[in-house]
């Protein structure tokens, strides 16, 4: 079955920076995108952006380019995703989602970052 | 960006009620809308792509329909697991835009 595994709970300080992994099994991952979504506390959801199967592409939300990176390495099947610049307004949950049929079609478990001085 | 909204933003029902859903994106996205369901704590579970397909395992008492702007997520007899917040989410275009969500809790 598809399952993505996320890395644990991070506490930054403002304007430091945050690397985010999710691990991939259960299907092909080289052939899928990859979503990331935030959700900062009691609220929605928040598209972030997504990779290609190759990783040769992404996409952000203008709201976050220029301090977003994503990657992926398809040796350990593992996505990655890096913000930058982190303010209060960063503290939230971090969910990957693949993309097999649709969208967001399975998501990992959440990671959460909290930004604090 | 394609703006989606969602009404109600929130609902009481009861066990074994009809529930429905709408969302209503900002301009035509075909059938490029997904649904998705969140409890508490946890991750977003997807329950329907293209408007109207459901997903692996979901129960056939979800059902989705609509195209171009306007498009309904039905409960056919609502659950006690089923209490919720469920969004939907355009896929069109991007950037990618989730509705603002609606919660269905116990009456």
């Amino acid at each position: 079955q598809v399952q993505l595994v996320q890395s644990g709970a991070e506490v930054k300080k403002p304007g430091a920076s945050v690397k985010i992994s999710c691990k991939a099994s259960g299907y092909t991952f080289s052939s899928y995108y990859m979503h990331w979504v935030r959700q900062a506390p009691g609220q929605g959801l928040e598209w972030m952006g997504l990779i290609n199967p190759s990783g040769e592409i992404t996409t952000y939300a203008q709201k976050f380019q220029g301090r977003v990176t994503m990657t992926r390495d398809a040796s350990t099947s593992t996505a990655y995703l890096e913000l930058d610049s982190l303010t209060s307004e960063d503290t939230a949950v971090y969910y990957c989602a693949s993309h097999l049929y649709s969208s967001c079609d399975f998501w990992g478990q959440g990671t959460l970052v909290t930004v604090s001085s | 960006d394609i703006q989606m909204t969602q009404s109600p933003s929130s609902l009481s029902a009861s066990v074994g009620d009809r529930v429905t859903i709408t969302c209503r994106a900002s301009q035509d996205i075909s059938s490029y809308l997904a649904w998705f369901q969140q409890k508490p704590g946890k991750a977003p579970k997807s329950l329907i792509y293209g408007a109207s397909s459901l997903q692996s395992g979901v129960p056939s008492r979800f059902s989705g329909s609509g195209s171009g702007t306007y498009f309904t997520l039905t409960i056919s007899g609502l659950q006690p697991e089923d209490f919720a917040t469920y969004y939907c989410q355009q896929y069109n275009t991007y950037p990618v835009t989730f509705g603002p969500g609606t919660k269905v809790d116990i009456k």
